[in-house]
């Protein structure tokens, strides 16, 4: 079946480091890939998504990049700010799985000033 | 825009008793779904429906019923709860069930004692 596998957190960085969210997956067909992220007390929301090999997600300084021969979707930043203290977790939608999507566990990241 | 409204927003409940949680979209989605959120675990998909009249049990379905008898609704109810129910509960929605990003709403936190 299908399955997301993200590094394990939490991750502590300061202000203006560079961020890396590893990823990677299993998938039976050809899915679509996204990251969510959860903001305290909130639900998820999208940040980003690729739909097909070597496209690059891109949203509010984070990118992504789909690499079908790694099977990997890392979340990379290059500044991090307090405001993205954070959860973030890596999802598929697998077509041949009706469409379910399967969430990885989650990051937890915490940036200090 | 209200987008995916959940009810009620915290609940503590005695084993052995019933409840339903409400969802809610005003987005026309056809695609929704219930997921639950535990520690370590990530998000894991309870039910989901892809249209009115149509569901099917996710990764997780027992000690769970749901039902779509509209577009807009897709409650969730537990028939008899546990203490390993004790989780926090996230309903989501999506215009299709592949390839499209999940609207999610703010969260249930069920406590069962």
């Amino acid at each position: 079946g299908d399955s997301v596998t993200q590094m394990e957190g939490p991750v502590t960085l300061s202000e203006e480091a560079f961020l890396t969210i590893n990823c990677t997956y299993t998938a039976t067909g050809y899915p679509s890939l996204f990251w969510y992220v959860q903001y305290p007390g909130e639900g998820l929301q999208l940040l980003l998504k690729a739909t097909k090999a070597d496209d690059k997600g891109s949203n509010k300084g984070f990118e992504a990049t789909y690499r079908k021969e790694t099977t990997s979707f890392h979340l990379e930043k290059g500044s991090v700010q307090v405001s993205d203290s954070a959860v973030y977790f890596c999802a598929l939608s697998d077509a041949t799985n009706a469409g379910k999507s399967t969430f990885g566990d989650g990051t937890t990241l915490t940036v200090k000033p | 825009n209200a987008g995916v409204t959940q009810t009620p927003k915290f609940q503590v409940l005695k084993t052995g008793q019933s409840m339903t949680l409400q969802c809610a979209q005003d987005m026309n989605h056809e695609y929704m779904s219930w997921y639950r959120q535990d520690p370590g675990m990530g998000l894991r998909l309870i039910h989901y429906s892809v249209g009115a009249g149509i569901t099917d049990q996710g990764e997780v379905p027992n000690g769970y019923n749901v039902s779509r008898s509209t577009t807009e609704d897709f409650p969730l109810r537990l028939l008899s709860a546990a203490p390993s129910q004790t989780s926090v509960y996230f309903c989501a929605s999506s215009l299709g069930h592949f390839n499209e990003k999940l609207f999610f709403g703010s969260g249930t936190q069920l406590s069962v004692l």
